[in-house]
Formats: C-alpha cells, sequence, structure tokens
C-alpha cells in the first residue's frame, strides 16, 4: 500500500477557495466512495472533516466539500478563513479493512 | 461522551518491543461492528494506518508492519491494546487510536470507513 499523493502545500487569500487533490490507483480512491479526509493543527489530533467522499460530520462547515473523479479525490474549502490554516490528510479504504494516508497537505492563508 | 486516550512508554530502545494501551469510554468495544485502529505519524511526517480491531475480534494489520504487530482488546476494561516488536529509530512517532464506528443500514449494522474520534496520541522515542 503506497501512499495517496497529494500536493505538499496550497495556499489562498481569505475568503478565495482552494482545492486539494488526492490520488491514488484503483484499489484504493478508485476502487470504493470511502475517502475520507482530516484535518491537523500543530501539535493536535487530526480532526474528520469529511467522509465517505462528499459527506460532512455535524459541525464541520458547508465551506467544506468533497468530490472524487477515477483514483483522484478532493476536498474543496470555499471560503477561506484564517482558522482553516492547518495540514490535511486524505484517507481512502485499500479492501479486506485496510486503510491508506495521503501524503499530506499544508494548507496557508495569506 | 466519547473519548480515546493512549498510554505507553515514551522511550524504548532499538530491538525492544513497543506496548501502547487505548482506553476508550463513551462507547463499548462490544458494540456491534465498532472498532478501533492505531495510526502512527512520524514528527514532521504523514499519518500512517497500521491496524483495527473489531468488537467480534476480527482483526486487520498494515502489510508493510504485519509481521511485527499485534493488536488485541480487553472489553471489560474498555481498553485495545498495540505490540510492535524489533522497535527501530525510524519507528519513531506519535502514535493515535482513533474510532471507526457502527452504521445502521436497512441490511444491518455495519462497521463505517472513517475515524470519527481519536486519541491525543502518544509521542515514542526509539533510542539507545
Amino acid at each position: 500500500q503506497s501512499a495517496l499523493t497529494q500536493p505538499r502545500s496550497v495556499s489562498g487569500s481569505p475568503g478565495q477557495s482552494v482545492t486539494i487533490s488526492c490520488t491514488g490507483t484503483s484499489s484504493d480512491v478508485g476502487g470504493y466512495n470511502y475517502v475520507s479526509w482530516y484535518q491537523q493543527h500543530p501539535g493536535k489530533a487530526p480532526k474528520l472533516m469529511i467522509y465517505d467522499v462528499s459527506k460532512r460530520p455535524s459541525g464541520v462547515p458547508d465551506r467544506f466539500s468533497g468530490s472524487k473523479s477515477a483514483n483522484t479525490a478532493s476536498l474543496t474549502i470555499s471560503g477561506l478563513q484564517a482558522e482553516d490554516e492547518a495540514d490535511y490528510y486524505c484517507c481512502s479504504y485499500a479492501g479486506s479493512f485496510t486503510f491508506v494516508f495521503g501524503t499530506g497537505t499544508k494548507v496557508t492563508v495569506l | 461522551q466519547v473519548t480515546l486516550k493512549e498510554s505507553g512508554p515514551v522511550l524504548v530502545k532499538p530491538t525492544e518491543t513497543l506496548t501502547l494501551t487505548c482506553t476508550v469510554s463513551g462507547f463499548s468495544l462490544s458494540d456491534a461492528r465498532m472498532g478501533v485502529s492505531w495510526i502512527r505519524q512520524p514528527p514532521g511526517k504523514a499519518l500512517e494506518w497500521l491496524a483495527h480491531i473489531f468488537s467480534n475480534d476480527e482483526k486487520s494489520y498494515s502489510t508493510s508492519l504485519k509481521n511485527r504487530l499485534t493488536i488485541s482488546k480487553d472489553t471489560s476494561k474498555g481498553q485495545v491494546v498495540l505490540t510492535m516488536t524489533n522497535m527501530d529509530p525510524v519507528d519513531t512517532a506519535t502514535y493515535y487510536c482513533a474510532r471507526i464506528p457502527a452504521i445502521t443500514m436497512v441490511r444491518g449494522i455495519i462497521p463505517a470507513t472513517y475515524f470519527d474520534y481519536w486519541g491525543q496520541g502518544t509521542l515514542v522515542t526509539v533510542s539507545s
């Protein structure tokens, strides 16, 4: 299981939108609609932001949205806010109840 | 209120065996299709999934680490234990436990495929 590929960093000004890609294979991202996204602030545990590709847990702002096409999933943050500055990780189910995480993306709010 | 808390040694020596405990509250390890995973994160690096255990004691392991990992649980104590043998400095990381919830569908209760609650993590350093 190789890590899913994410851009190392993305940035945007407050109010703008940013999109983070997460590329895997047909054995993980492309094979299942089970991609989740996690936000991690420095020194903190990850927090679930999106599950099952595009579903938002209760309490997560609707500025966060997810999608998938073939072997690539994406997380979009619309109306970027200062508190969105964090690391983001995608995660995909990979069969036989195993999981693979992405390489992580640092989001910077300019 | 669901909580998970990791505990274990802060420092282990190379070749030693690491034993970590995750103590849960707010849910039961016997709840149908509920489960707990272990995930680690080396300093400044990405998350890596390690292992999972279901309420019915089914287990799954990372392909690359399965020969070194053992996951188990003590339902009565609300604890999930991970052991990792032959520790190496590259295993230095913050180790997290996280819950995978069960969801109720028309066809029955099935495990979800995401981690909804995480522990605070515990940093384990491997050094002589």
